[in-house]
């Protein structure tokens, strides 16, 4: 295993279309995260997966913003309508369910909207 | 609150010099603490941690401690290497479950020979 994976490395898109991310975890780690990394800012938490259970959302994901792992694997990150604002590095992050597991970053998902 | 306070950069210093990045915390309780670093390029991998109070982190020259007197975990390196030029992010973990992490904004240190 290669570690957290991503796809794709940039997305370049037009205000209002709509995006979607890919994250494939290390194969057993069971918890997922997403972050948003915006420019000279640490990374922020968007949300959280145990298998395929969503169980925290932050208020910074939007109606706009819904993410899925539908087999408790790899997950999805889809961002409607999107707007200039959106524009960000997307990090997944994954661990083992045990105490305080480090988590694994992928290398992340560069998100321009013009 | 929540947050994670760390000094501004860049840092800029000569090969073999010694490193100091301040990093302070507010939490309740006394939360997991994490330095990560990004290299150009690549994505962020953890450099160290420690777990609970007066504990130290060490990896690759690199040395934290947590200090719970002054809530801080400050990254130290006696001799500091061309290589370790990359943007380095504290990090606690949040008190209130799933282990979320709470990231300082980053400090960019560039090393000269």
């Amino acid at each position: 295993d290669t570690g957290v994976s991503q796809d794709p490395r940039h997305k370049i898109t037009k205000r209002g279309q709509n995006v979607t991310f890919r994250c494939d975890p290390i194969s057993e780690h069971n918890r997922l995260y997403w972050y948003r990394q915006t420019l000279g800012q640490g990374p922020e938490f968007l949300t959280y997966f145990q298998n395929e259970a969503q169980l925290e959302k932050s208020r910074l994901l939007s109606d706009r913003f819904s993410a899925e792992r539908p087999k408790g694997s790899f997950s999805t990150l889809e961002i409607q309508r999107t707007e200039q604002g959106d524009s960000a590095m997307y990090l997944c992050a994954s661990s083992l369910n045990s105490g305080m597991s480090e988590q694994y970053f992928g290398p992340g998902t560069r998100l321009t909207v013009t | 609150g929540n947050s994670v306070t760390q000094m501004e950069g860049p840092v800029t210093l000569s090969e073999e010099a010694f490193l100091t990045i301040n990093c302070t915390y507010t939490a309740t309780g006394y939360p997991s603490l994490f330095w990560y670093v990004q290299y150009p390029g690549e994505g962020l991998q953890l450099l160290l941690k420690a777990t609970k109070a007066d504990d130290k982190g060490s990896n690759k020259g690199f040395e934290a401690t947590y200090r719970k007197e002054t809530t801080s975990f400050h990254l130290e390196k006696g001799s500091v290497q061309v290589s370790d030029s990359a943007v380095y992010f504290c990090a606690r973990m949040f008190s209130g479950g799933y282990n979320k992490l709470i990231f300082g904004a980053g400090t960019r240190l560039a090393v000269h020979p």
